[in-house]
């Protein structure tokens, strides 16, 4: 079954650790985002891809960084994990053609202590 | 620049009231629309859409029209459930396709028995 999937959905983690939060999609679409949703629930737009080795910074400025080398993998890494990083982290895709709607994964929830 | 903006919550009904979030739009052209759920612990999910002037979108009893003439397209329920509480995001993406979804701030609706 085609879908969107995030590793892990939760974890905690202290100040200054390296960490990578994992997004994957069997749906074959070339776009995929990272967005930042924070606790008022309003969703911030981190990074985007719209296809293998292109990635754009988003409207909210991020000390996190992504890659994408493969069409369905769009990692996304914190060199130095800190307190205002804890946060939700939504990952989505979309296909080029049609209406762009997006398809979000489940998200992960990021605590640094 | 492109702009969504729908009603603060946080909404609170009770069971099988109607419901009304409203949502207005600022976009040059003829942007798609869209309205996401997400529920607890969970991504959004899509809840409907419509691509045109006059479309109305529908699904699991949710209504919502695009009205280009009060750039609008809020999102209707004739009874809502408490399986209905949830966060809703109205969005758009602009006429060109090639550019993230512009989402809402998001409104929180709680149904209660």
């Amino acid at each position: 079954e085609a879908d969107i999937y995030q590793t892990p959905r939760y974890l905690v983690i202290g100040t200054g650790k390296k960490i990578t939060l994992e997004c994957s999609q069997t749906m074959g679409h070339d776009k995929m985002y990272w967005y930042q949703q924070d606790p008022g629930m309003e969703l911030h737009l981190i990074h985007y891809s719209y296809g293998v080795n292109s990635t754009e910074k988003g409207d909210l400025s991020s000390e996190s960084t992504v890659s994408r080398i493969r069409t369905e993998h769009f990692p996304l890494t914190l060199e130095s994990a800190r307190p205002s990083h804890t946060s939700q982290y939504l990952c989505a895709s979309s296909p080029t053609s049609g209406y762009n709607e997006q398809f979000f994964g489940p998200g992960t929830r990021l605590t640094v202590l | 620049g492109d702009s969504v903006t729908q009603m603060e919550g946080p909404v609170t009904l009770s069971e099988e009231a109607f419901l009304t979030i409203n949502c207005t739009y600022t976009a040059t052209g003829y942007p798609s629309l869209f309205w996401y759920v997400q529920y607890p612990g969970e991504g959004l999910q899509l809840l409907l859409k419509a691509t045109k002037a006059d479309d109305k979108g529908s699904n699991k009893g949710f209504e919502a029209t695009y009205r280009k003439e009060t750039t609008s397209f809020h999102l209707e329920k004739g009874s809502v459930q408490v399986s209905d509480s949830a966060v809703y995001f109205c969005a758009l993406v602009p006429n060109s396709g090639n550019t993230p979804l512009v989402f809402g701030k998001g409104t929180r609706l709680s149904v209660i028995a």
